[in-house]
């Protein structure tokens, strides 16, 4: 059972113009939420969180939004640059848990062309 | 030796054969864990390990085992693998007071 949801397996973005990937999950017991990137040949590194007090975390070119009763966030980049392409995953875990297990999306493949 | 660092970084192994990935890890993290991606399913946690001398199971933790005799160290181990264990494996590890858990760069796992 898919708890967390990433329904786009794959966005094309013109380079410059802004990337919206998204996220469902079904468990509202999760209470932080965690993007990845991940190239080629290469672990996934963290790129940007949000707790569930917040609806809202920016970090330069990339903010992530979360509409908890939705059950939905996303994850925006502006402006997208070709370096962005890679495959992004979505995360989430219910921070009183002492296992810290991640639940993650199935990833959704960034390509930026020029 | 800087974050996690994983051996091998590609294997291709006969069915039958035991097999042991290795995970190493500087940064002092208690947690530790290990994941399995494959083509459409994402990352599926197969065993962890909150602390030194402690382990668990994941999601899809069948044909593999895991040992955690020190906090920098976090083995796992293929008994008698089978084709349906090729995939890319990620360990990973998580500080105290944090959700973030942090990946090593891989072993491409190959079982013919």
């Amino acid at each position: 059972d898919q708890q967390v949801k990433q329904n786009s397996p794959s966005l094309s973005v013109q380079e410059g113009r802004i990337s919206i990937l998204n996220c469902d999950y079904t468990n509202s017991m999760f209470d932080y939420f965690l993007w990845y990137k991940k190239y080629p040949a290469e672990g996934p590194t963290f790129l940007i969180s949000i707790s569930s007090i917040k609806d809202k975390n920016e970090d330069g070119r990339f903010t992530v939004f979360l509409n908890k009763s939705a059950k939905h966030l996303s994850l925006h980049i502006v402006p997208s640059q070709p370096g962005d392409s890679a495959v992004y995953f979505c995360a989430a875990t219910s921070g009183g848990s002492t296992l810290g297990r991640l639940y993650f999306g199935r990833g959704t493949q960034l390509t930026v062309w020029p | 030796i800087a974050g996690i660092t994983q051996a091998p970084t590609s294997q291709i192994l006969a069915a039958g054969r035991r097999m042991t990935l290795r995970c190493t890890q500087d940064m002092r993290h208690n947690a530790m864990y290990w994941y399995r991606q494959d083509l459409g399913l994402g990352l599926r946690l197969i065993h962890y390990s909150n602390t030194a001398g402690t382990t668990g199971k994941g999601e899809v933790p069948d044909g593999y085992s895991v040992s955690r005799a020190n906090t920098d160290d976090f083995p796992l181990t293929l008994a008698s693998a089978v084709p349906s264990q090729t995939s890319v494996y990620f360990c990973a590890s998580r500080g105290q007071h944090t959700d973030t858990q942090y990946f090593g760069p891989g072993t491409r796992l190959t079982v013919l």
